[in-house]
């Protein structure tokens, strides 16, 4: 079975300040990772996808991720944090096994709050 | 924007009743999946479409049902509403059903308060 599990529930930063937000994972399989971004009464924006190129990812908003197989591990960092980057994070695999139509599998979030 | 169009944005109704959520695919995008966000659960998968068939199942209660038209749109039917159901109904597409390389686009959610 695959899973996330996102270690912090709650991150805060100063603006200015590099952001990092932990996540873990569970895969039988080689796997597709992504990080969504919801900010407060919005919908899911995807951020950046692993898919087994390179392991690190750059996504949007200066967002990037590294891949490390050896740690089951995909977390998402930022050089410097903005004030609009305050929204909650998900990271999440893709269920790739057999008639799950890749479906999402997300961890329970992480709220990031940044402080002027 | 993502493209994927969900309506209505708010819904509240009572204990029992039965809804219908309505959701427009991105252009081009065959697959629909629904979601639901809930405070306790956090976000769940609900039941995927493609091309018109379903093709997975989650965490879907036997009360809720869906489908996808010939136009590719889709509804998420919820009936006999329970206090429970209250939550935020996500659907999302992308352009195939397997491949879990390809993402998903998400709409802006349905809120739905149950009274």
């Amino acid at each position: 079975a695959q899973s996330v599990t996102q270690l912090d529930s709650h991150v805060s930063v100063s603006e200015g300040t590099p952001v990092l937000l932990r996540c873990n994972y569970s895969s039988s399989y080689s796997p597709s990772l992504f990080w969504y971004v919801q900010h407060p009464n919005k919908g899911l924006q995807l951020l950046l996808k692993y898919t087994s190129a390179a392991t690190l990812v750059k996504g949007i908003n200066g967002f990037e991720a590294e891949f490390k197989k050896s740690e089951t591990s995909f977390h998402l960092t930022k050089p410097s944090a903005h004030m609009s980057d305050a929204a909650e994070y998900f990271c999440v695999v893709s269920d790739a096994s057999y008639n799950q139509g890749g479906k999402l599998i997300f961890g329970q979030g992480t709220e990031l709050s940044v402080k002027p | 924007d993502s493209g994927v169009t969900q309506t209505p944005k708010h819904l509240i109704t009572a204990t029992g009743q039965r809804v219908t959520l309505r959701c427009s695919p991105r252009s081009g995008d065959l697959s629909v999946y629904w979601y639901q966000q809930s405070l306790d659960q956090g976000l769940q998968f609900l039941i995927q479409y493609y091309n018109g068939e379903e093709r997975a199942k989650g965490n879907i209660l036997e009360r809720f049902s869906a489908q996808q038209f010939p136009d590719l749109h889709s509804e998420l039917n919820l009936s006999s509403l329970e206090l429970g159901d209250s939550a935020l109904y996500f659907c999302a597409s992308s352009v195939r059903d397997r491949g879990s390389t390809y993402e998903q686009y998400f709409g802006p959610g349905t809120r739905l308060t149950v009274t």
